[in-house]
């Protein structure tokens, strides 16, 4: 089955930095990644997605990346802010069914101002 | 508002005795499914359904029970707890694969059994 692989397990950065956080995925079949957002004692929203056929999508401060070739996919965060605070969840999921919704294990990013 | 909604937020038991945690969405999503969330695992799932009377085991099923007798609920069933269950769990839903991907969670429920 499929396995997620997440890193770094926390992060801090300076409020208007930059924050990168990677995934790695064993499934080469998997077709589509989602990140998702979970601020304290909140559940999990999702703040991004990208599927297999596209290399890299954008929404205003976020990014992601996908390299299908290595089996990564990376969330890329710029100009941070203090309510970017949370763990962030990157998820792999392969098939037409999409409902083997594979979690990694959380990253806890801090952003001081 | 859509919404998945669980119930209870917070449950203290004690050791075998039954429990159900219910779910229900307003959605009419087809797929469900309920994950359970420890410190340092990440979020686990437990069992999802692709519709009415169709589920299926996730990556940890054991001790937990589902059913799926109406589309808007889901209701997870632990029939003799035990503390290993003591855990944040989730519920979520979302369209099937002609439409968005994406799950909704649920507020989650925060179990502790002793």
């Amino acid at each position: 089955g499929e396995n997620v692989e997440q890193h770094p397990s926390t992060l801090s950065v300076q409020e208007g930095d930059s924050a990168v956080i990677k995934c790695t995925y064993s499934d080469s079949a998997s077709n589509y990644f989602p990140w998702y957002k979970q601020e304290l004692g909140k559940r999990p929203q999702l703040i991004i997605d990208i599927r297999s056929n596209v290399g890299e999508k954008k929404d205003q401060r976020i990014a992601v990346t996908l390299n299908k070739t290595a089996k990564h996919f990376s969330l890329h965060i710029t100009e941070t802010q203090p309510e970017d605070s949370a763990v962030y969840f990157c998820a792999a999921v392969r098939g037409t069914g999409f409902q083997k919704l594979v979690f990694g294990t959380g990253t806890r990013l801090l952003v001081s101002p | 508002e859509a919404q998945v909604t669980q119930n209870p937020r917070y449950l203290i038991t004690v050791t075998g005795k039954k429990l159900t945690v219910t779910c229900s969405q307003n959605m009419n999503h087809e797929y469900m499914s309920w994950y359970r969330q420890d410190p340092g695992l990440g979020l686990r799932q437990i069992y999802y359904s692709m519709n009415v009377e169709v589920t299926d085991k996730g990556d940890v099923p054991e001790g937990y029970k589902v059913s799926r007798k109406e589309k808007r609920n889901f209701p997870l069933i632990l029939e003799s707890p035990s503390p290993n269950q003591t855990s944040l769990y989730f519920c979520a839903s979302r369209n099937g694969p002609e439409g968005a991907y994406g799950y909704t969670f649920g507020s989650g429920t925060r179990l502790t059994v002793v």
